[in-house]
């Protein structure tokens, strides 16, 4: 079982629509929590950082964190076409701030 | 734009030669990280330095890879030898001391013929 699992894609919605995005993770030490967008031939780029259980909201965008079932989400409200890219949860224990990631989800959001 | 710059952004090379990468992180970030990511997968922790020192290399990190971080600035990593499953897109990032926020360049991308 892979540490880090992410729901399989790709995922197409239209302009306007809420999007969420999940991961489930299997080890309890991990305590940061992040997403990162990706767009295509570009590093990734920090999106959401998130340290405890709850939910986290910066513009369109909440991250949501339930430790008690390793479970973390990104909601996207009102998506946009310049949403399109690919989403990639990471993890980390905080011992030494290595990220654990998974697969990714390439959204795609239709005009 | 992150502040952390790679060089070069793309390299196509042959079977067997040796390529180096350069990353140069921001500037006040002590942490520096390498990763890989191949198509359709998620980065994969290659190293990683605190300063100068190397504090951690994954079993992916082949005796024909080699990292360095010299004066606990800029760091380099070279694949000798290089095969064609070393293709991939090959990434730095840093992070400062407060935060676990790490932050990527926009990575090299190897092709090995």
């Amino acid at each position: 079982q892979k540490e880090v699992e992410q729901d399989p894609g790709p995922l197409s919605v239209p302009e306007g629509a809420i999007v969420s995005l999940n991961c489930t993770y299997s080890n309890s030490a991990f305590q940061y929590f992040m997403w990162y967008r990706q767009y295509s031939r570009k590093g990734p780029e920090l999106l959401m950082y998130t340290y405890s259980s709850g939910n986290k909201e910066d513009g369109r965008f909440t991250a949501q964190v339930d430790k008690s079932s390793k479970y973390i989400s990104l909601f996207i409200r009102d998506s946009q076409p310049s949403d399109s890219a690919t989403y990639l949860c990471a993890v980390n224990t905080g011992a030494n701030s290595k990220l654990t990631f998974g697969k990714g989800i390439t959204l795609s959001v239709r005009p | 734009d992150t502040g952390v710059s790679q060089d070069p952004r793309h390299k196509i090379t042959k079977r067997g030669q040796n390529v180096t990468f350069r990353c140069d992180p921001i500037s006040e970030h002590n942490r520096l990280y390498w990763y890989r990511q191949t198509l359709g997968q998620g980065p994969e922790f290659l190293t990683y330095f605190q300063n100068e020192a190397q504090l951690e290399k994954s079993r992916l990190l082949s005796d024909r890879f080699s990292a360095e971080r010299p004066k606990g600035s800029f760091s380099t990593l070279e694949i000798q030898r290089t095969e064609q499953g070393d293709s991939a897109m090959y990434l730095c990032a840093s992070k400062g001391t407060v935060q676990e926020k790490l932050f990527f360049g926009s990575g090299t991308q190897l092709s090995v013929l």
